[in-house]
């Protein structure tokens, strides 16, 4: 069983660029979420995707933005990039068949922004 | 809506002694809850969850917590700290999402476990 895997690992970008972050699910998976972890502090909720739709959204603006492709696998774009954008970008894989929804993380995309 | 506290940002302990990392939630839902652990340059490890079968859990690694409704916590322990659990803890609640089917996490602020030899 192949786990959830990001890419790249890290990425430095300057303020007014865009990026693009990827995301493959794990196996059996189709629902992706994406969380922020800026450091010291813990994950918080950018969105989800289910079914190649946005499925909820947490308190991001709308420069963050997301696809989720017919394998699962997903893509967060988030555009005119500010100095606050530096974080640990987490991708987390989960089954809707599992009652309880547990989420598997991926080792993470950390985003430097200069 | 739902939040998470975790008490201690930081937790000093010996090797061989116990750990205690606290953690109190608020849910409008009956809550499923989770600890996970983040190794540096690691992803995130689900440790234990619970999901409203029995109050006490046990997880990998000789964690367990205990889910506690009338006092909203849900804190881990583990009776013997061992060097290879220095890291950071969050305690996690999950919720429906408001738009649809499926849940999103929310993470408390974490706590790190320093273990001294």
């Amino acid at each position: 069983e192949t786990g959830v895997t990001q890419s790249p690992t890290h990425l430095i970008k300057t303020r007014g660029q865009q990026v693009t972050l990827r995301c493959s699910s794990q196996s059996g998976h189709n629902t992706v979420s994406w969380y922020q972890q800026a450091l010291g502090q813990g994950p918080q909720f950018i969105f989800q995707y289910y079914r190649e739709e946005e499925n909820g959204r947490g308190n991001f603006p709308p420069r963050f933005s997301g696809l989720q492709f017919p394998n699962y696998s997903s893509e967060l774009n988030v555009n005119a990039l500010e100095l606050d954008d530096s974080a640990l970008y987490l991708c987390a894989s989960s089954s809707r068949v599992s009652s309880y929804n547990e989420q598997f993380f991926g080792p993470g995309t950390r985003l430097t922004v200069l | 809506a739902q939040s998470v506290t975790q008490l201690d940002s930081h937790v000093s302990v010996s090797e061989g002694t116990p750990v205690l990392l606290r953690c109190n939630y608020s849910s409008s839902y009956s809550p499923s809850l989770f600890w996970y652990v983040q190794h540096p340059n690691k992803g995130l490890q689900l440790l234990l969850k619970y999901t409203s079968a029995a109050t006490l859990v046990k997880g990998i690694n000789g964690f367990e917590a205990e889910f506690k409704k009338s006092e909203t916590s849900f804190h881990l322990t583990k009776p013997s700290a061992h060097m290879s659990d220095a890291a950071e803890y969050f305690c996690v609640v999950s919720a429906p999402l408001d738009e649809a089917a499926g849940n999103k996490l929310t993470f408390g602020g974490g706590t790190r476990v320093l273990v001294k030899p």
